[in-house]
Parts: structure tokens; C-alpha cells; sequence
């Protein structure tokens, strides 16, 4: 596609249900990012994805998150036992080098996932 | 580590005036700086960086490293300028050959007609 694709755009879950939130990158982009946004905290770094390296995890805020990667192209963020304070909303975003902005390369983000735990 | 901070939650000016985000990071090393704006109903999209040291929609950033600072100056803001705005920092060498792209929470920019 011409841009970063996420779904679902929305998702309402109850508090302890597990989800599933997707992201298509860029086609041939080979880096991907998921941050999260929440009110007033602005964006946090959640996980790294580059080629084939293993993922830099170093954002995860807890063990009931965790993301795949299959075939270097679509990503899955998996939320486990789903908190309120989950509530926020995912971005997803992608960039074709493999020095995340460090020579340039600019980092196109999705429209986000909202995400809402009642 | 690593730190960006945008003091100003939100921001008024009047359509005409200059504007001025500010943006303070903390690092020790040599940093690349971002700003990154989200319109309203939009993606977040990149606005401008240091090292092209250009000016986007009449918006331009310079880095100031003896006062850690990175702000982001317009002289005459249009009512199209309102969004949110968000100074992003790349530093630290994170081991899993990646470097950490930190943000700050951001300013939202309301210009009023």
C-alpha cells in the first residue's frame, strides 16, 4: 500500500480479554516500530523491528505484551489479560533504513489503533 | 539515557503572531533532533529534522547544543499551524542495533483567528 496500514482502527475490549492489533509497513521497508499513545504521556517506544535481527523489546511494559514479525513485512502487537490502563492509542510505523533516523531516513507512521479496556 | 521535554502542554497565540515550541533534550552524546506534527483527524508525519537544517511550511528548528535545546520558531502562525507537535530525540545505542527514537509528550498548538 502507499502508506502504514493498522487495524482495527478501533477496538473496545473488556478488562482480562486478550487482543491483537496489525500493522502492514511500507512495502520494502525493513524497519518497523510500535509506540504507544496516551493522553498527556505522549509517545512511548514499545518494540524495534529491523530485517532479521532480534527485536529491540527494550519498551515493553510488561510481559503481557509482546509483537511478531512474520516474513520481515506485517507485524501483530499482542496484549495479554488487558488492563484500563492499556487504553491508548498503538502507532504503528515503518522506515527503510537500518539505523533508525541516524542517517536520515525518515520514519512514516499508521493512523493508529485505538484501543479502549472497559 | 535519553530525554525530551516540551514544558508547554498547550500553546495559544493569534493568527499573525510568531510561535515558538520549545523542546529541551538531555544527552550526552551527539543527538539527531525531529519535530513531528499530527493534525487533527491525521497521522503523525515528520516536520522537519536538525541535520537538513531547513524550513518546512515556514517553520524552522535550530539546534542549540551549549543550551540543549531544539525549538521550533515560526514568525507569523496561520490557523492551519494548529495541531499537536512533538520533538522527537535519536540517540542512545539501544544492543539490538537500533537506536532509541524518544519523544517528548508534546505541545498542542491551537492559532486563533
Amino acid at each position: 500500500g502507499a502508506g502504514v496500514s493498522q487495524s482495527p482502527s478501533n477496538k473496545v475490549t473488556e478488562k482480562g480479554k486478550d487482543v491483537e492489533l496489525r500493522c502492514d509497513p511500507i512495502s520494502g521497508h525493513t524497519a518497523l516500530y510500535w509506540y504507544r499513545q496516551s493522553l498527556g504521556q505522549g509517545l512511548e517506544f514499545l518494540i524495534y523491528f529491523q530485517g532479521n535481527s532480534a527485536p529491540d523489546k527494550s519498551g515493553l511494559p510488561s510481559d503481557r505484551f509482546s509483537a511478531e514479525r512474520t516474513g520481515g513485512s506485517v507485524s501483530t502487537l499482542t496484549i495479554q489479560r488487558t488492563q484500563q490502563e492499556d487504553s491508548a492509542v498503538y502507532l504503528c510505523a515503518s522506515s527503510s533504513g537500518n539505523d533508525r533516523g541516524r542517517t536520515g531516513n525518515t520514519i512514516y507512521f499508521g493512523e493508529g489503533s485505538w484501543l479502549t479496556v472497559v | 539515557a535519553q530525554r525530551v521535554t516540551q514544558p508547554e502542554k498547550l500553546l495559544s497565540v493569534f493568527k499573525g503572531a510568531p510561535v515558538e515550541l520549545k523542546c529541551n533534550y538531555s544527552y550526552s552524546g551527539s543527538p539527531e533532533l525531529f519535530w513531528y506534527v499530527q493534525y487533527s483527524r491525521q497521522r503523525l508525519q515528520l516536520l522537519l529534522r536538525h541535520i537538513s537544517r531547513e524550513s518546512i511550511k515556514g517553520f524552522t528548528a535550530d539546534l542549540n547544543k551549549g543550551e540543549t535545546s531544539f525549538h521550533l520558531k515560526k514568525p507569523f502562525a496561520q490557523e492551519e499551524d494548529s495541531a499537536m507537535y512533538y520533538c522527537a530525540l535519536n540517540g542512545e545505542y539501544s544492543g539490538a542495533g537500533s537506536y532509541q527514537l524518544t519523544f517528548g509528550k508534546g505541545t498542542k498548538l491551537s492559532v486563533i483567528p
